[in-house]
């Protein structure tokens, strides 16, 4: 069974560019998260999907980040513009249900200059 | 807000010997989560915990539930260089909205 894939695996940009993250989770998963995980933290939720619908963006920074999942599939996590303190690692994940064993993807390390 | 700690931030031990981690909550929990993040790559589900006073075991590894759902451990006996890396626990409840809330972590260093 092929795992969660995201691409890419390393971005470097410069702040205030823009910047995005794929990702294609596991075949018949219907939930799909999006995390962000600063180094020496542990991940935090940015935004929950539901097939394609959102289930929770409470964490998000709607002032510059935005995702979506429109065909309930893969999904697309958007930086405009970037800031400094967005670095880290951009997870992707997804479960059969809401809140089973979620499979993480292997990340994208944004590294904003 | 809900919030998940866990000690130590860091253990090193030397190989062979045992590790315990210790997840706490401010809140009762429904269940518990625990995964595994080997250094530079990304997390691993290892087990979920349900009921009050639960004991899991998996070859090495035993995970206990508290009696009260607020906290739970993880314990490796006789540890190896692959049991290297950071040890998550997650709490699935959060105000209702079931999203995953991962602890600090510990991240556990072996020396051969």
């Amino acid at each position: 069974e092929a795992g969660v894939a995201q691409s890419p695996r390393y971005k470097i940009i410069e702040k205030r560019q823009s910047v995005a993250f794929w990702c294609n989770p596991i075949s018949g998963h219907a939930t799909l998260y999006w995390y962000q995980q600063i180094l020496g933290q542990g991940p935090k939720l940015l935004i929950q999907f539901q097939n394609n619908g959102v289930v929770d963006d409470s964490q998000l920074p709607k002032d510059r980040f935005s995702a979506e999942r429109l065909k309930g599939v893969d999904s697309t996590l958007k930086i405009q513009p970037a800031k400094l303190e967005d670095s880290a690692v951009y997870l992707c994940a997804s479960s059969l249900v809401l809140v089973n064993e979620q499979f993480f993807g292997p990340g994208t390390r944004l590294t904003v200059l | 807000g809900q919030q998940v700690m866990q000690i130590p931030q860091y253990q090193h031990v030397q190989e062979g010997e045992d590790f315990t981690t210790y997840c706490n909550s401010s809140t009762t929990l429904s269940n518990i989560q625990w995964y595994k993040q080997r250094p530079g790559g990304h997390p691993v589900f290892l087990i979920q915990l349900v009921k009050s006073g639960e004991v899991k075991k998996q070859k090495r590894l035993t995970f206990q539930f508290g009696e009260a759902k607020k906290n739970s451990s993880l314990h490796i006996t006789a540890t190896q260089t692959t049991d290297v890396g950071t040890y998550f626990c997650a709490d699935p409840t959060n105000f209702g909205n079931e999203k995953l809330t991962f602890g600090t972590g510990t991240r556990l260093t072996i020396i051969p």
